[in-house]
């Protein structure tokens, strides 16, 4: 059974570009969640979508935006880049609200 | 405001050593997690732990919802061990999910 997988590892972008990062979740799962940790901080909640539908968000601007597929994976979206977004964005997915498993990571990097 | 916050933020230990990390939250709850974050920022699922005991080899972890705090609990302490702890909390108040700041446990051999 595979895990959560995220896509891709590494990613560098420029100010201004827009990027898009992917998650499959866990087999079973209905919900997908998104975090950004900076460096040397914990992971800061995006979003949650859960039937196709954002349910939950953080406190995130509306650059940051995302979609989930009827297979239930999801795509995250930044557009109009700052160097701020620079950080390791964690996809996780869980039954419903229960237990969260992670994804290894994307490593953004906006130059 | 709601808030996670992680006791000690940085702990040095020796190989063998035992340790306790502490996880206060300022509201009730729905769920409660502990994760091991390694050095290539994998987060690794330790324990779901809304309330209640759970022991797991030489971990083991409580949650006292009552009294809005979670300890986790390392016997024997590896090497391995070493690394950035995380609780992460569920507060259907506020619909969000909100993880600790952590603690930064170094073992040494």
């Amino acid at each position: 059974d595979a895990g959560v997988t995220q896509s891709p590892t590494h990613l560098i972008k420029t100010r201004g570009q827009q990027v898009t990062l992917r998650c499959s979740p866990k087999s079973g799962h209905d919900t997908v969640s998104w975090y950004q940790q900076a460096l040397g901080q914990g992971p800061q909640f995006i979003f949650q979508y859960y039937e196709e539908e954002e349910r939950q968000r953080g406190n995130f601007p509306d650059r940051f935006s995302g979609h989930q597929y009827p297979n239930y994976s999801s795509e995250l979206n930044v557009n109009a880049l700052l160097l701020g977004d620079s950080a390791l964005y964690l996809c996780a997915s869980s039954q419903s609200n229960y237990e969260q498993y992670f994804g290894p990571g994307t490593r953004l990097t906006v130059t | 405001g709601i808030q996670v916050e992680q006791s000690p933020p940085d702990l040095i230990l020796q190989e063998g050593a035992n340790s306790t990390l502490r996880c206060n939250f300022s509201d009730s709850v729905n769920n409660l997690q502990w994760f091991h974050q390694n050095p290539w920022g994998q987060l690794i699922n330790l324990f779901y732990i809304p309330s209640g005991t759970k022991q797991n080899g030489r971990l083991s972890a409580t949650t006292v919802a009552t009294e809005r705090y979670s300890l986790l609990y390392i016997s024997s302490s590896q090497t391995t061990d070493s690394g950035v702890y995380f609780c992460a909390v569920w507060y259907s108040s506020a619909s969000k999910i909100i993880f600790g700041s952590g603690t930064r446990l170094s073992i040494r051999p």
